[in-house]
């Protein structure tokens, strides 16, 4: 069984600034991808960024970053110069190689302070 | 093609009502997938298809839900004998197979209450 936690129902940023959502998961797959999605008020979930369990170099999409750390099994979502766009919950997620169903955390609700 | 569709958006059932919900997925997509999401959780998978073919059920899908995906395009997800620890969000996604996992496109979801 796959599990994804992420131990931070909330958080808060000043616009601007930098936040780290936090993510640990626990697979008994060697091959996996893991991702972030997000999901604004009232709309549906977007891909943020992925990660494949097998490339040692961190994924970047522009203001998105991730730290995976394979060994520890944490998979953190850093997003810098907050915009209040950026506003929405946050779902961490496991897919394993053979890519059936998505598994994902309950979730970050992060706000935006302008 | 605008992406992942879903009717109705909100559904109002009485307990013991059966519903049925229908996805559209993005045309070339051949994976289909269905999940529900309570309040305060993330969404939690229920079952996929490839193509016309349902290959995986999570334990969470009991005997009172059932889905189709005929001619591998469109996805019905019916529920019977509603309860309501059915209230839900339930959110269809499509994705193309090519052998690894690519990204997973969702609708904007079916709001089941029952009451």
């Amino acid at each position: 069984a796959q599990t994804v936690t992420q131990s931070q129902p909330e958080m808060s940023v000043q616009e601007a600034e930098t936040v780290t959502l936090s993510c640990t998961y626990d697979t008994s797959e060697s091959d996996y991808y893991l991702f972030w999605y997000k999901q604004p008020p009232s709309r549906q979930m977007i891909l943020v960024i992925r990660q494949e369990a097998y490339k040692q170099q961190n994924a970047t999409e522009n203001r998105f970053s991730v730290n995976f750390q394979k060994a520890a099994k944490s998979f953190s979502l850093k997003i810098s110069d907050s915009q209040l766009g950026d506003a929405a919950m946050y779902f961490c997620g496991l897919v394993g190689g053979g890519a059936d169903g998505l598994t994902f955390g309950k979730g970050t609700h992060l706000i935006i302070q302008p | 093609d605008t992406g992942v569709s879903q009717d109705p958006r909100h559904k109002i059932t009485k307990r013991g009502q059966n519903v049925t919900f229908r996805c559209d997925p993005i045309s070339e997509h051949n994976r289909l997938y269905w999940y529900r999401q309570t309040l305060g959780q993330g969404p939690e998978f229920l079952t996929y298809f490839q193509n016309e073919a349902q290959l995986e059920k999570s334990r969470l899908l009991s005997d009172r839900f059932s889905a189709e995906r005929p001619k591998g395009s469109f996805s019905t997800l019916e529920i019977q004998r509603t309860e309501q620890g059915d209230s839900a969000m339930y959110l269809c996604a499509s994705s193309l197979d090519s052998g690894i996992w690519t990204e997973a496109f969702f609708g904007q979801g079916t709001r089941l209450t029952v009451v």
